[in-house]
Formats: C-alpha cells, structure tokens, sequence
C-alpha cells in the first residue's frame, strides 16, 4: 500500500463547478499537507500548505486536512478553464531539527471546459 | 517563473550511457532536491542536499549520484542508463532544510533508448 493515494482522475467538470480533490494517507506522523499543481510539461507549482488539521483559505482554493481520518481536500470555488492541471497532494512529517522530504501522491489530471 | 533553473530541458539518450542533469535553486536557496516523476510512480524523492552536504537519501539507485557545490548549484549523475529511466526529473530548492516553501523547476525530460 502506497503511503499516500490520490484517484489518477481524469476529473472533468464544466466553468463554474466546484471541485473537490482528495487525497487519504497511512503515516500518522504527516504534519505538514502541501497541494501542488502542475500545468502540463512544467513543474509543481506550490499551492497551498497545512499544518496539521484544519481549513485554510486562499481565494477560491480551500485546503481541508483531517487527522482523524487521515485524509485531505482541496476544493476549488468557480473553477475555470485555467485550473486545467493536474494536482498533487504531498506530504511531510517533519521534526524539530530533522530534515523532510515529501511524499507525494500520484496527482489528479481536472479537466474544466468552458 | 520559480526562479529554479534545469538544464538540459530534454535530453536523448541510448542505454548504457551516462548523463548529467544540472540544477541552479533560486537566489539564496541553501537546499536542493531532486526527485524523479514517472506516470506509473508519481514524484519520487530521490536525494537532498544542504548547503553542499547531502542530507537526506530516498528511493535513488547506485547508479545514480549527486553532489551540491559551492556556489550552490547541484549536479544529478545517471549512469548505466536503463529504458526504465525514462523519466522527468525535478529539482526543488529552498531557503533553508525543509519543503514546506519548496520552488521547482521545469524539469529535465529524460528519454533512454
């Protein structure tokens, strides 16, 4: 089993939807929770990033992380066709004076058509 | 524009081959990462490395080495090159040791034949 999972996708939805992109995960030691998204042929591009449970907002991105049930959101309001991508969720257990690497999901290709 | 440069942005070559993927992080930017993304795979982290010392190692074969060098920019080594090392390949860099403000590059489009 795969430390994090996220569904490939594709995800097709019309202008205007809103989205909803998940991600569930198996290392309860996973603090920080980070979404990328990646434009085709280019590389990540940071998001947003959560540390630890909680809602956090950024225009029409809401990123959801709940502990409880190891499992994170990201939900995009009136979505456009510019948010055509794919996005990845990842993830990190960082510690005090330790160094992290992320572990990410495979990625969700969205699809938003006019 | 991330502020993170890769060269080659594609590189073509046949197996057996060795190659070197280079990495300049954004100004100020004392970690370097670089990770492997596959379509079946997802991004893979391959190695770390902190103002020239390597910190941390994931999922990177033998055959694969890296270095950071004083002025910072990063070196990734593929040798014995495999079909299945066909892959992107991403740096990331960040101010200090952690991905939580991790900037990527475009990345450089590995094709072994």
């Amino acid at each position: 089993q795969k430390e994090v999972e996220q569904d490939p996708g594709p995800l097709s939805v019309p202008e205007g939807a809103i989205v909803s992109l998940n991600c569930t995960y198996s290392n309860s030691a996973f603090q920080y929770f980070m979404w990328y998204r990646q434009y085709s042929r280019k590389g990540p591009e940071l998001l947003m990033y959560t540390y630890s449970s909680g809602n956090k907002e950024d225009g029409r991105f809401t990123a959801q992380v709940d502990k409880s049930s190891k499992y994170i959101s990201l939900f995009i309001r009136d979505s456009q066709p510019s948010d055509s991508a794919t996005y990845l969720c990842a993830m990190s257990d960082l510690r005090r004076g330790d160094t992290d690497k992320l572990i990410f999901g495979t990625g969700t290709r969205l699809q938003v058509f006019p | 524009d991330s502020g993170v440069t890769q060269t080659p942005k594609h590189l073509i070559t046949a197996t057996g081959q060795r190659v070197t993927l280079r990495c300049s992080p954004r100004s100020g930017d004392l970690s370097v990462y670089w990770y492997q993304q596959s379509l079946d795979q997802g991004l893979q982290f391959l190695i770390q490395y902190y103002n020239g010392e390597e910190r941390a190692k994931g999922n990177i074969l033998e055959r694969f080495s890296a270095q950071q060098f004083p002025d910072l920019h990063s070196e990734l080594n593929l040798s014995s090159l495999e079909l299945g090392d066909s892959a992107l390949y991403f740096c990331a860099s960040s101010v200090v040791a952690g991905l939580t403000e991790a900037f990527f590059g475009q990345g450089t489009r590995l094709t072994v034949v």
